[in-house]
């Protein structure tokens, strides 16, 4: 069984542009969570998309938005890029709904560097 | 919120000890799970443990919890190179907070 796929795995933007990166989760898997990590604020929670629907979302401003498709694929999308908005972006896929018990399954991330 | 926070950040091993790194969080919780991650890379799960549970293993692997205290251990047992990595507890509250809040991980390096 394939795993997570993340696309595009590194990507350079200038500030003020914006970006979408995508998230293919494992087949079957209906739940994907979006997590930003960085040196200085660790892993943080960005949102979780279930059957097409924002369960989740953390505290981020409205620039960062996302979706998920019929096909539990989901992007997320940065608007008006910020200098720390550099980060990895990982996200994870689960049967359930996260922290219902359901292992998170990540993928390897995409590297966002703003310069 | 719910936040795991390890303890301590930086450990450094010969191959062939234990390591042991502790996590803890301050509300309620259903699940903690403790995640790997080997160089920036993505997460792999290790081992989840539900807040009915005290300890669970796996592999070499030993978890503990403890829901009076609200914190919980992880134990490597007979390190090998490979578990070189950064190492996550992450918390799942109960319904209504469903979100995983993790820690800000503890760095092991296993020197051969």
């Amino acid at each position: 069984k394939a795993g997570v796929t993340q696309t595009p795995r590194y990507l350079i933007k200038t500030r003020g542009q914006q970006v979408t990166l995508s998230c293919s989760p494992i087949s079957g898997h209906r739940s994907v969570s979006w997590y930003q990590q960085t040196p200085g604020q660790g892993l943080q929670f960005l949102f979780e998309y279930f059957s097409e629907t924002q369960r989740n979302k953390g505290n981020f401003p409205g620039r960062f938005s996302g979706r998920q498709f019929s096909n539990s694929r989901s992007e997320m999308n940065v608007s008006t890029l910020e200098l720390g908005d550099s980060a990895l972006y990982l996200c994870a896929s689960s049967l359930a709904v996260a922290g219902d018990g359901d292992t998170q399954y990540f993928g390897p991330g995409t590297r966002l560097t703003v310069l | 919120s719910q936040q795991g926070e390890e303890d301590p950040q930086a450990l450094s091993i010969q191959e062939g000890e234990n390591a042991t790194m502790n996590c803890s969080y301050k509300t309620s919780i259903n699940n903690l799970q403790w995640y790997r991650q080997n160089s920036g890379r993505g997460l792999v799960h290790l081992i989840l443990i539900r807040s009915n549970e005290r300890e669970k293993h796996s592999g070499r692997l030993r978890v503990t919890l403890d829901t009076s205290k609200k914190s919980s251990s992880l134990l490597i047992t007979a390190s090998r190179a490979a578990d070189t990595a950064s190492y996550f507890c992450a918390t799942a509250g109960y319904y209504g907070n469903n979100r995983l809040a993790f820690g800000k991980g503890n760095q092991v390096v296993v020197i051969p």
